[in-house]
C-alpha cells in the first residue's frame, strides 16, 4: 500500500498566475500519475512522471502548461501555468503497483478567478 | 485514450435497495477496479477484479466482469444513506500502470 499526501489542499489563484502542487508518497515507486478532474467529470491523465527521465503527457496536455518535476522517487510537483477559469478543477496523483490497486492523494481543488 | 462508458450516470434509490452500475471499456485489459468519490475529493479503493476472474465479492459490494463484452458491473446490496457518492470504473488500458477512467455514475440513496 501507499500513503499519499498531497498539498495544498485548495486554492484560489488569479488568472495569469501558476500554481505548483506537491504529491509526497510514503515508499518508493517508479511512476507516479497526475490526473484532472474537470467540474462535475471523471478523471482525465495528465501525465505521468518518471524518475531521472521527463514525463509522458497525454494528447491534449503539454509540458509548457503542465511543467512536472520528479526529483527523486517519493516526491513529484504539478504546476498549472498561465492559469484561466478553464483550468478550474480538482487535481489528483497517484501511484500503483502493476497489476494491483492504486492509490490517490486527497487532492488539489483548484478555482481560477 | 478515450474514457470507458458508464450507465446509468445518475441513480436514485431507497435505503435498503440494491444499486447496480455498469461500465464500458475499449482495450485489453490485465484488471479493472471500482473507486468511490464522496464530494469530489481522493479516491477510496473499492474492489479489483483479474481479467482472469468473472466474479467477485467483498462485504456489500459484487463484481462481475465480461472480458467477451468488455463490461463490468457493481452491485451494492443492501445500501445505505453512506453509500451516496460517485463510483468510477478503472482499467489498466492496454496492461499499463495508468488508468482510464468511466465517466462515473453518481448515486444518491435517500432515507
Amino acid at each position: 500500500s501507499a500513503v499519499i499526501s498531497q498539498k495544498p489542499s485548495r486554492d484560489i489563484c488569479q488568472r495569469g498566475t501558476s500554481l505548483t502542487i506537491q504529491c509526497q508518497v510514503d515508499s518508493q515507486v517508479t511512476m507516479m500519475f497526475w490526473y484532472r478532474q474537470q467540474p462535475g467529470q471523471s478523471l482525465t491523465l495528465i501525465a505521468t512522471a518518471n524518475q531521472g527521465s521527463e514525463a509522458t503527457y497525454e494528447s491534449g496536455f503539454v509540458i509548457d502548461k503542465f511543467p512536472i518535476s520528479r526529483p527523486n522517487l517519493t516526491f513529484s510537483t504539478l504546476t498549472v501555468s498561465n492559469m484561466s477559469p478553464e483550468d478550474s478543477s480538482i487535481y489528483l496523483c497517484s501511484v500503483s503497483y502493476s497489476n494491483t490497486e492504486a492509490f490517490f492523494g486527497q487532492g488539489t481543488r483548484l478555482t481560477v478567478v | 485514450s478515450q474514457q470507458g462508458e458508464e450507465d446509468p450516470q445518475a441513480l436514485s434509490i431507497q435505503e435498503g435497495e440494491n444499486a447496480t452500475m455498469n461500465c464500458s471499456y475499449k482495450t485489453s485489459i490485465n484488471n479493472l477496479q471500482w473507486y468511490r468519490q464522496n464530494s469530489g475529493r481522493g479516491l477510496v479503493h473499492l474492489i479489483l477484479i483479474r481479467s482472469n476472474e468473472r466474479e467477485k465479492h467483498s462485504g456489500r459490494l459484487r463484481v462481475t466482469l465480461d472480458t467477451s463484452k468488455k463490461s463490468s458491473s457493481l452491485l451494492i446490496t443492501a445500501s445505505r444513506a453512506a453509500d451516496t457518492a460517485s463510483y468510477f470504473c478503472a482499467t489498466d488500458e492496454g496492461g499499463a500502470q495508468k488508468l482510464v477512467f468511466g465517466q462515473g455514475t453518481r448515486l444518491t440513496i435517500n432515507p
